[in-house]
């Protein structure tokens, strides 16, 4: 079975702090992502990947870094982190080989992270 | 840049009951996918059902049906004989059928079964 795998379920950090959010996939993908979901708002893009060591920012990428140095790991970094910046952190993958009509895009259980 | 909203944040249905979930959304591509992602509490994401802007049929799976207006550009999601296990919520989606796969989501709708 196919499988996204979010380091942590739940994280609490300090503000000021750097902190990794690690994301693992197996389904061999091309394409990785990271969303934030806040209540009301929905799931936004903060980054996006395509290949080993590529990235593109996505709707909201302020505050945050990326790093895909292998193709089945993606890392959100929060280079300080803020108060606004608690939130559900979501990462997903997918297949441009596959396309829209065969494979949605796969998520992870999330990251519930807490900046005090 | 496309939008996807939906004006419902809360709905309520009784068991065995049918309800509809709406969405809109904005686009000027005429080549595209529209999705239904369900989060249960357990926070994992399921694709519900997919349609394809191209396909006049509207897409049907099991007890989750949408109606697909594609010149009003609205895609809303029908549940058919409710049970327990569809309290969650729902996400629209959109995606281009090109480039890098993004989607754009809206903001949700919690579905709450009443026993």
């Amino acid at each position: 079975d196919v499988k996204v795998t979010q380091s942590s379920r739940y994280l609490v950090k300090r503000t000021g702090e750097k902190v990794f959010l690690e994301c693992v996939q197996d389904m061999d993908h091309e394409n990785m992502f990271w969303y934030r979901q806040d209540p009301g708002l929905g799931l936004r893009l903060i980054y996006f990947s395509y290949d080993v060591k590529m990235k593109e920012k996505g709707d909201i990428p302020e505050g945050y870094s990326v790093s895909r140095e292998k193709k089945e790991r993606f890392s959100l970094i929060l280079e300080s982190a803020s108060t606004n910046q608690t939130s559900m952190y979501l990462c997903a993958s997918s297949s441009p080989r596959q396309g829209w009509s065969n494979q949605p895009q796969h998520f992870g259980d999330g990251t519930r992270l807490s900046i005090l | 840049a496309q939008t996807v909203t939906q004006s419902q944040p809360e709905m309520s249905v009784q068991e065995a009951e049918t309800v509809t979930l709406s969405c809109t959304y904005d686009t000027s591509e005429s080549d595209y996918y529209l999705f239904w992602y369900k989060q249960p509490p357990s926070r994992q994401m399921i694709l519900v059902i997919r349609q394809e802007a191209y396909k006049q049929q509207n897409a049907t799976e099991n007890r989750f049906s949408v109606n697909f207006q594609k010149a009003a550009k609205s895609f809303s999601l029908k549940i058919s004989d409710s049970q327990l296990g569809d309290a969650a919520m729902y996400f629209c989606a959109y995606a281009a059928n090109f480039g890098n796969e993004k989607l754009t989501f809206g903001t949700g709708t919690r579905l709450t079964i009443i026993p």
